[in-house]
């Protein structure tokens, strides 16, 4: 069985602050993808990045990176000289090869992360 | 270009009641899922549905049924509800043989009572 563990429930920062959000993972299979996702008020998950497990390339996205560590099982997540509206719950999930399209996935519970202004 | 819409966006049952949700995926989408998020959780898949089947399901019992129909959208059954069922419910939408992730709507609050 895969699972997702988001330690940290709640981060609460000041704009302009960096911060990172850890995410660990369990699964025995080798090919596997994980994921990013912000959920803001409203509900709906936006998706911010998806990573095979055959790729440990660190990732930049403007104010956002991604480190991807296979040894340690962990897929960060960092926003720089974070926003007020950065403030969201972010979920990571992880999704099998062959479980069509990354549909069925596994998520964490979420770390809520507030930027005061 | 609609996203994925879900109807209604807020529900209030009874217990013992029998509910039923309402997902429209995205335009060019033929894969639907769902998705329960209790308060202060992740969400967690329920079952998927592709060419009007049930695909994959994951550990939820039998009163969670589901359908789709010839025009790609999809509703969620739930019977009997009980006290925890209540959640947000999230379908998503992908289409088959694309590798792009999955797009998810904002979702249906169901309050049980």
């Amino acid at each position: 069985a895969q699972k997702v563990t988001q330690a940290q429930t709640e981060i609460s920062v000041v704009e302009k602050e960096d911060v990172t959000l850890d995410c660990v993972y369990e699964t025995r299979d080798t090919t596997y993808y994980l994921f990013w996702y912000k959920q803001p008020p409203s509900g709906e998950l936006v998706f911010l990045i998806r990573r095979n497990s055959f790729d440990e390339q660190n990732e930049i996205s403007g104010r956002y990176s991604w480190n991807f560590q296979k040894s340690t099982s962990s897929f960060n997540f960092t926003i720089t000289a974070s926003q007020v509206v950065d403030s969201a719950v972010y979920f990571c999930a992880l999704s099998l090869e062959g479980e069509t399209s990354g549909s069925r996935l596994t998520f964490g519970e979420g770390t809520q992360l507030t930027v005061n202004p | 270009d609609a996203g994925v819409t879900q109807s209604p966006t807020h529900l209030i049952k009874t217990r013992g009641q029998q509910v039923t949700l309402r997902c429209s995926p995205k335009s060019g989408h033929d894969t639907v899922s769902w998705y329960q998020q209790a308060l202060g959780q992740g969400p967690q898949f329920i079952f998927q549905y592709y060419e009007e089947e049930e695909r994959q399901r994951g550990n939820f019992p039998d009163r969670f049924s589901g359908h789709q129909f010839p025009n790609y959208s999809s509703e969620l059954n739930v019977n009997a509800l009980l006290l925890g069922d209540s959640a947000l419910y999230l379908c998503a939408s992908s289409m088959e043989g694309d590798n792009s992730p999955l797009h998810f709507g904002n979702g249906t609050r169901l309050t049980v009572t």
